[in-house]
């Protein structure tokens, strides 16, 4: 696609349930990023892979929260037994290897989790 | 711990006013600083890197300058549509896919 694809763009769920949100980079970008963002915050660094490896993980919150990247292509973060203050923007960002050094990533329009 | 901190955190001009955004940072061992401009509901749309003092960028009405300890986005007779929330971000280096962001500037210019 011609941006970087994330769904679902709006997720509702239960305190407790567990839940997961995918992103779809631009083609060609091996470098994948999850960050988070607050309303009225700038957005928050959680994991970070190079083609299928995870190379950081040290934002992620705690250990209900997990990432994967299989085939180096399509990201799934997941949020397991999941509580109300994990309701916030999630936004997958892509770039050319490299393209952290530039600062040049190319961010999706997010998908928003709403724990009731 | 790094640190980025924007002002003002709203800034509303009117059309053609001329004015700057400020983002100062304590980041060890700064390795890049980004600035990204979001729109309502939209992901953040990458503008600006600057990499040493006294660097600049310009970008149409925009221009990014960048000193030991802060930056500007300098914004030059603006107009309607460059409303929108300007971001700064900073990545050390070692670990330079990690940008660290502002709370973000909110910018309306009013016709």
């Amino acid at each position: 696609g011609a941006g970087v694809s994330q769904s679902p763009r709006y997720k509702v769920t239960k305190r407790g349930q567990d839940v997961a949100l995918r992103c779809d980079p631009i083609s060609g970008h091996v470098s994948l990023y999850w960050y988070r963002q607050a309303l009225g915050q700038g957005p928050e660094f959680l994991t970070y892979f190079n083609y299928e490896a995870q190379q950081d993980k040290s934002g992620l919150p705690n250990d209900r929260f997990s990432a994967e990247r299989p085939e180096g292509s399509i990201s799934t973060l997941t949020i397991q037994r999941t509580e109300q203050r994990d309701s916030a923007m999630y936004r997958c960002a892509s770039s050319l290897r490299g393209g952290a050094n530039t600062g040049e990533l190319f961010f999706g329009e997010g998908s928003r989790l709403t724990v009731l | 711990e790094d640190q980025v901190t924007q002002s003002p955190e709203a800034l509303r001009l009117q059309e053609g006013e001329s004015s700057s955004l400020n983002c100062s940072y304590t980041v060890s061992g700064l390795r890049g600083l980004f600035w990204y401009r979001q729109d309502p509901g939209k992901g953040p749309e990458f503008l600006f890197t600057l990499y040493s003092a006294g660097e600049e960028k310009e970008k149409e009405r925009l221009k990014a300058t960048l000193t030991k300890k802060e930056s500007f986005l300098h914004i030059t007779a603006p107009k309607p549509e460059d409303s929108a929330t300007y971001l700064c971000a900073a990545s050390r280096g070692g670990s330079n896919y990690k940008l660290t962001f502002g709370k973000g500037t909110l910018l309306t210019v009013n016709p």
